[in-house]
């Protein structure tokens, strides 16, 4: 069974850090790019960051440039999400997702349960 | 970056058939996938592609484009088919992921 499950969100002080992980399972990992995407409550998804099956090519969504690091690690079939100086606006679910097609199509299949990163005071 | 505009709210007849629209320039280079939300849950793929299905999501959903308006289309609407729809595709840059604002849909 291909399965994507997140860890590390949770409550942290305006600028401070916090680091999520997501575990595949199920399918051959170095084989895909993988993306992260968020969702703040009662709101709709916003796509944050990807990367190519190597760790050779990165994007970000303009919000996070800067703050946001994705990486991963093929050997350990583990996805990333490094994020500093966080703002109130970040509070959102992390989802991680299979980043599918290339060229003229994307898709993502499947989507973790997701984890939920709270920025309060 | 660019964006893509979905009707909030729709709503459809137990039975009937609904189509959802999702509207941006980036869908004139790139073909749109279509996921469905339901309450507490994780986004779910439903259509990817010119016009195709994962394994496992009814042959009632279907996806059609025209210029840059994409349509996820459900023939038959079922109650377990009211949820959030999100449309996405790529940016106009190509490297980049847009997504829809979504349209939560009522099964009358």
């Amino acid at each position: 069974e291909v399965q994507l499950v997140e860890s590390g969100g949770g409550l942290v002080q305006p600028g401070g850090s916090l680091r999520l992980s997501c575990a595949a399972s199920g399918f051959t990992f170095s084989s895909y790019w993988m993306s992260w995407v968020r969702q703040a409550p009662g709101k709709g998804l916003e796509w944050v960051a990807n990367i190519k099956q190597d760790g050779s090519e990165k994007y970000y969504v303009d919000s996070v440039k800067g703050r946001f690091t994705i990486s991963r690690d093929n050997a350990k079939n583990s996805l990333y999400l490094q994020m500093n100086s966080l703002r109130a606006e970040d509070t959102a679910v992390y989802y991680c997702a299979r980043d599918g097609g290339r060229g003229f199509i994307n898709w993502f299949d499947p989507w973790g349960q997701g984890t939920l990163v709270t920025v309060s005071s | 970056s660019s964006e893509l505009t979905q009707d909030p709210a729709v709503s459809v007849a137990l039975g009937q058939t609904v189509r959802i629209t999702c509207q941006g320039d980036s869908l004139r280079s790139y073909y749109a996938s279509w996921y469905q939300q339901k309450p507490g849950q994780a986004p779910v793929l439903v259509i990817y592609g010119k016009n195709n299905r994962p394994s496992g999501i009814p042959d009632r959903f279907s996806g059609s484009s025209s210029g840059n308006t994409a349509s996820l289309t459900i023939t038959g609407a079922q109650a377990e088919d009211e949820a959030d729809y999100y449309c996405n595709s790529r940016d106009s840059s190509g490297n980049s992921v847009v997504f829809g604002g979504g349209t939560k849909l009522t099964v009358l």
